[in-house]
């Protein structure tokens, strides 16, 4: 059973960095095919992918978003950890991890965490 | 620039079908056949219902399913019931620099 829970601050100020990890079991980040997203949601708005990363390491970023984000992987913890920079209020978002598979591209979800951003 | 389009809403009354679309604003959905749906209830994370346009996740009800036919993909979901009363997501990859998409959502009412 593939398990995904995401966690850091809640709130954090203008301008400051995010980071956030997500912490999963039963899937391995180094079998081939296999990846970790980060996907997000305003209150009350659509999902927002963000970041991915592969078992090879490969990672690909949301153009939109892609100055300001870093994604990495600790295999050996089995957790993925995202960064976000000059956070703004807009950035003010419930964040998501899952697990993804380019077959059926995000098939497994965490909880999700809501950050807040304000001053 | 790439996009999903989805309706904003869609209604229905138990026992009856209906069908959220999902439109590409390029020919990215219809290049790939790796479109994702998701349901989502309120406060809670969104869940695979279909994925590869047409495939359901052991454990969805055989009362979801899904289609595309050029840059529109489509889920139906037939004999409604109150339970299917949440938000829907589509997704695909895309060829442009966007890599991945979601659609707007689809809020389904059951009457």
């Amino acid at each position: 059973q593939i398990t995904l829970k995401e966690s850091g601050p809640t709130l954090v100020k203008p301008t400051q960095t995010l980071t956030l990890t997500c912490t999963f079991s039963g899937f391995s980040l180094t079998t081939s095919g296999v990846g970790v997203g980060w996907i997000r949601q305003p209150p009350g708005k659509a999902l927002e992918w963000l970041a991915l990363i592969y078992w090879d390491d490969d990672k690909r970023y949301s153009p939109s978003l892609e100055s300001r984000l870093t994604i990495t992987k600790d295999t050996s913890k089995n957790q993925v950890v995202l960064t976000v920079t000059n956070m703004d209020p807009v950035d003010t978002a419930t964040y998501y991890c899952s697990h993804h598979l380019i077959d059926r591209i995000f098939d497994s979800w965490g909880q999700g965490t809501l950050v807040t951003v304000s001053s | 620039q790439s996009a999903l389009t989805q309706p904003a809403s869609v209604s229905g009354s138990p026992g009856q079908s209906i069908t959220i679309s999902c439109t590409a604003t390029s020919s990215d959905v219809g290049n790939y056949n790796y479109v994702s749906w998701y349901q989502q209830y309120p406060g809670k994370a969104p869940q695979l219902m279909i994925f590869e346009v047409s495939n359901r996740p052991s454990g969805v009800s055989n009362r979801f399913s899904g289609s595309k036919s050029g840059n529109t993909a489509s889920l139906t979901i037939s004999g409604l019931q109150a339970e299917d009363e949440a938000d829907y997501y589509c997704s695909s990859y895309t060829s442009s620099s966007s890599l991945l998409l979601f659609g707007g959502g689809t809020k389904l009412t059951v009457l």
